[in-house]
C-alpha cells in the first residue's frame, strides 16, 4: 500500500512549456485534490474530484486542467507554464468528500518555471 | 465564511521544553472537523489528528496532546518534552462540507524549531 504517490519530485520548465504532474493513490479513495503551497499564501486548492469522471474547480484553477478517468489517477496539466506557477504542488486523497474524512497527501512536486 | 488562524508564525524552544501551538477557527456549521498536519523539513504533509465538533474530550498520543474548546473556537496542540525531531511546520485545518467542495482550509502554519 503506497498511499498517494506523485511524480516527478522536481521539475524545471521554461515559460510556455507544458507538462503533466502525475498523482496516483491505491487506497480506493473517491475524493482527490490538488493544492499548491506558496510562501505566505499557505495551501490553496486548485482542482478536486469526487469520483471518476467528475472534477471541479477550487480557489486557484486558472492555468491548470485536470481529468479523472480512473479512481486511482488524478493528473494535473499545465498547458502553458508561467513563472507564477512556480510552487510546490501536493496531491491529496480521502475516502469520500465528506468533511469527516481525512485527506492524505502525497510527497509533493516542486516546480520551477523560468 | 470559514477561516483558520494560527497566530504564531515561528516558535523556538530548547529540547525538553513543552510547547503549545495555537489554532483558532471560524465556521457557521454546527458539525465540523478539524485536523492537524505536520510538515517536516523534508516537505511532506503528515496527518496527525482529526477531531469532530461534538467530541470535546482532549486527545493524547504519546508526547502529543490536543485541547479542543468549542466555547473559544480553539484547537490547540501541545508537545510535551519536545525533541529536535519535532522541528517542523505545523498546520491546523478545517474541512469544508461536501457541498462546498470538501477542501481543507489551512491556517498559515507555525514553524517550530527545537534546539538541542
Amino acid at each position: 500500500n503506497a498511499g498517494v504517490t506523485q511524480t516527478p519530485k522536481f521539475q524545471v520548465l521554461k515559460t510556455g512549456q507544458s507538462m503533466t504532474l502525475q498523482c496516483a493513490q491505491d487506497m480506493n479513495h473517491e475524493y482527490m485534490s490538488w493544492y499548491r503551497q506558496d510562501p505566505g499564501m499557505g495551501l490553496r486548492l486548485i482542482h478536486y474530484s469526487v469520483g471518476a469522471g467528475i472534477t471541479d474547480q477550487g480557489e486557484v484553477p486558472n492555468g491548470y486542467n485536470v481529468s479523472r478517468s480512473t479512481t486511482e489517477d488524478f493528473p494535473l496539466r499545465l498547458l502553458s507554464a508561467a513563472p507564477s506557477q512556480t510552487s510546490v504542488y501536493f496531491c491529496a486523497s480521502s475516502l469520500a468528500g465528506g468533511d469527516q474524512e481525512t485527506q492524505y497527501f502525497g510527497p509533493g512536486t516542486r516546480l520551477l518555471v523560468l | 465564511a470559514q477561516k483558520v488562524t494560527q497566530a504564531q508564525t515561528e516558535i523556538s524552544v530548547v529540547e525538553k521544553e513543552d510547547v503549545t501551538l495555537d489554532c483558532v477557527y471560524e465556521t457557521r456549521d454546527t458539525t465540523y472537523y478539524l485536523f492537524w498536519y505536520k510538515q517536516p523539513p523534508s516537505g511532506e504533509l503528515v496527518f496527525l489528528i482529526r477531531r469532530n465538533s461534538f467530541d470535546e474530550q482532549n486527545e493524547i498520543s504519546g508526547r502529543y496532546s490536543w485541547n479542543f474548546q468549542k466555547s473559544t473556537s480553539s484547537f490547540n496542540f501541545t508537545i510535551t518534552a519536545s525533541q529536535v525531531v519535532d522541528s517542523a511546520v505545523y498546520f491546523c485545518a478545517l474541512r469544508a462540507p461536501y457541498n462546498q467542495g470538501g477542501k481543507l482550509i489551512f491556517g498559515q502554519g507555525t514553524e517550530l524549531s527545537v534546539k538541542p
